[in-house]
């Protein structure tokens, strides 16, 4: 078990519907990150928060709304998405040091279908 | 030069075999480097760190060669079960957000 999880582990939602995608770490890390994954394609970086804050933002849409109340949970809330949004999104966390990078613990990832 | 860059693959090599891949980066400030392994429709694990010159763990290991800009991943006496897309990352920017290349696919066959 890696520390990190993630609900739901699929679904399926119309282009109409709004729903969220949670993730939890269980490993006292202070940062927190958004993937998505299509299929053959690399790990997409979509938004990065560290001490709660977000860093990084990596030109995603707006039907992608991330929030992270604390250093242990973050949200992706997502709305009126597209077809081609269909992907593995994938939660990850890691430890955050100035000027360095440390090893990045993934959740299993919510496979979502967009219909 | 893009970020972080690997060759794709796949490479297909017998049981007991020895196969190694590179990865090259841009950022010559980083200062930690990673390889990770992907199952199919699975997470990224992590396989190993690299702080320094290289990195060892059983039949894996890591090099790195900051003069070249690249690090490797050695496999030694090869599995079934080693078949997998393997990923670099390495810390980019300014701010070292990791950044992974697109993996190498890896099909060990009997």
């Amino acid at each position: 078990e890696t520390g990190v999880t993630q609900t739901p582990r699929h679904l399926v939602m119309g282009m109409t519907n709004k729903k969220s995608l949670k993730c939890e770490q269980h490993l006292g890390h202070n940062a927190m990150y958004w993937y998505k994954q299509s299929a053959k394609k690399p790990l997409e970086l979509m938004f990065v928060y560290n001490f709660k804050e977000q860093t990084e933002n990596n030109s995603v849409p707006s039907r992608f709304s991330p929030e992270c109340p604390n250093s242990s949970h973050l949200f992706l809330h997502l709305h009126t998405l597209q077809p081609e949004d269909s992907a593995l999104y994938l939660c990850a966390s890691s430890q955050w040091t100035s000027g360095r990078t440390d090893e990045q613990y993934f959740g299993p990832g919510t496979r979502l279908t967009v219909t | 030069r893009k970020e972080v860059e690997q060759d794709p693959g796949p490479f297909n090599v017998p049981e007991g075999a020895t196969v190694a891949f590179n990865c090259t980066y841009s950022n010559s400030a980083s200062q930690s480097f990673f390889w990770y392994r992907q199952d199919c429709r699975k997470e990224p694990k992590l396989l190993m760190s690299v702080y320094s010159s290289g990195n060892e763990d059983g039949r894996f290991t890591a090099q790195l060669n900051r003069a070249s800009q690249y690090i490797s991943l050695l496999i030694r006496d090869s599995k079934l079960s080693d078949s997998a897309t393997y990923l670099c990352v390495v810390p980019s920017g300014g701010s070292y957000i990791p950044t992974f290349g697109r993996g190498t696919s890896l099909i060990v066959h009997p």
